[in-house]
């Protein structure tokens, strides 16, 4: 099955650091991946996505990802973190089989210290 | 605008009386589906929908209900709430597709006392 691991369910940086959060998939068949973020009292709304396309993907809101097969990973960066960046982020694929459903990592919560 | 919309935002209810949370999309996406979010698990499924009178259970389904009568709304059914089905709720949106995005409705909040 699909599944998305995500390292570090708490991540704090500085204002203007940069932003790296970490995100490996499960699978031997390049999948589709999304960033999705969550603002507090917010639904969640899609950062980007991997679709095979281009493995640097460019995103909302000054984010990047890439897609590296040998590392099965899909990295979240971004250059330099505004405060207004702090949020929670899921990386998520799409399930093998006929229900389609997304399986979520189990987040990361982004601190921006002033 | 596209949206997804749920109703309530914020529920507190007493174990064992019926609710209701309501999800209505306006993008003619065929599929919905429902999440539950908890602290440490990240989002699991609850049901989903790929169609008008076509549901399935997803991770979680034990102790809901859904249907889908109509294309844009997606209810969810407690039909006898407990204390572990306290949680936030998201309703999600998408066309059919595993490469597409899915639209998260704005959460409902929900205490079973």
């Amino acid at each position: 099955a699909q599944s998305v691991t995500q390292l570090g369910s708490h991540v704090s940086v500085s204002e203007g650091a940069l932003v790296l959060l970490r995100c490996n998939y499960s699978s031997s068949v390049p999948p589709y991946l999304f960033w999705y973020v969550q603002y507090p009292n917010q639904g969640l709304q899609l950062l980007l996505k991997y679709t095979s396309a281009a493995t640097l993907v460019k995103g909302i809101n000054g984010f990047e990802a890439e897609f590296k097969k040998s590392e099965t990973s899909f990295h979240l960066t971004k250059p330099s973190a505004h405060m207004s960046d702090a949020a929670e982020y899921f990386c998520a694929v799409p399930s093998q089989g006929g229900s389609e459903k997304l399986v979520f990592g189990k987040g990361t919560k982004l601190t921006v210290n002033p | 605008e596209a949206q997804v919309t749920q109703n309530p935002r914020y529920l507190i209810t007493v174990t064992g009386k019926k609710l209701t949370v309501t999800c209505s999309q306006n993008m003619n996406h065929e599929y919905m589906s429902w999440y539950r979010q908890d602290p440490g698990l990240g989002l699991r499924q609850i049901y989903y929908s790929m169609n008008v009178e076509v549901t399935d259970k997803g991770d979680v389904p034990e102790g809901y209900k859904v249907s889908r009568k109509e294309k844009r709304n997606f209810p969810l059914i407690l039909e006898s709430p407990s204390p572990n089905q306290t949680s936030l709720y998201f309703c999600a949106s998408r066309r059919q597709g595993r490469n597409t995005e899915a639209f998260f409705g704005q959460g409902t909040r929900l205490t079973v006392v």
